[in-house]
């Protein structure tokens, strides 16, 4: 398997620019995790769905902040409008299954991240 | 509030010395543990996980992890570190009940000089 796929890997954009993650999950899994990781908060969970649909979004920082999954193999994650203190490292997660008594043994496959830069 | 806490933020070491990395979480219930390495330029890789069973759990590169479930600590070690260790280290605690979601330490990163 290719393993989670991401674009683009870099991005630079001014500020009030609308900016789309992109990220495909590993075939077959069912969970999809977006983290950000920034030097002064470290690795945050923003949001996570479960079979496309939106279970936590508790991380998200601010209604600038939007993801959707509209089928199982693709999700985005879109910043509208971009601000400096977006730029962070945007890591894409996936897994299969999380709460039944066999996947809980699952574990999460990060992608090789989107690095933003809001000038 | 659920955390994890990793008491060290920059780790210096020479090659062949050993380490110990410290992680505690806070949780009162039932959770899964790992450690993941993030190496220069890389994306995050699993190191090793914990589920249950025995508490000393082995992984990748040499490394093991000691979960302490009276001290909240899941520690990594290697009896012998390599230059090519040089990377950021993160503890992570996923809760039983929270759907698979991972909660991130702040991470420990370790210069191995040769």
């Amino acid at each position: 398997d290719a393993g989670v796929i991401q674009s683009p890997r870099h991005e630079v954009t001014e500020m009030g620019q609308e900016v789309t993650l992109r990220c495909k999950p590993i075939s077959g899994h069912d969970y999809l995790f977006w983290y950000r990781q920034t030097m002064m908060r470290g690795l945050e969970l923003l949001i996570y769905f479960n079979n496309n649909v939106p279970i936590d979004d508790s991380g998200m920082p601010e209604d600038r902040f939007s993801a959707k999954m509209p089928n199982a193999s693709f999700s985005t994650l879109k910043i509208q409008p971009s601000e400096p203190r977006d730029s962070a490292v945007y890591f894409c997660a996936s897994s299969l299954g999380g709460l039944a008594m066999e996947s809980r043994k699952e574990t999460q496959y990060f992608g090789p991240g989107t690095r933003l830069l809001v000038l | 509030a659920q955390s994890v806490s990793q008491h060290n933020h920059h780790v210096i070491l020479s090659e062949a010395a050993s380490l110990e990395l410290g992680c505690n979480y806070s949780y009162g219930g039932t959770v899964n543990l790992f450690w993941y390495v993030q190496y220069p330029g890389q994306h995050l890789q699993l190191l090793l996980k914990y589920f249950s069973g025995d508490p000393l759990v082995k992984g990748i590169k040499g490394f093991e992890a000691e979960f302490i479930k009276s001290k909240f600590s899941f520690n990594l070690r290697k009896p012998s570190v390599q230059w090519s260790d040089t990377a950021e280290y993160f503890c992570a605690v996923s809760p039983y009940n929270q759907g698979g979601k991972l909660i991130f330490g702040q991470g420990t990163e370790l210069s191995v000089k040769p």
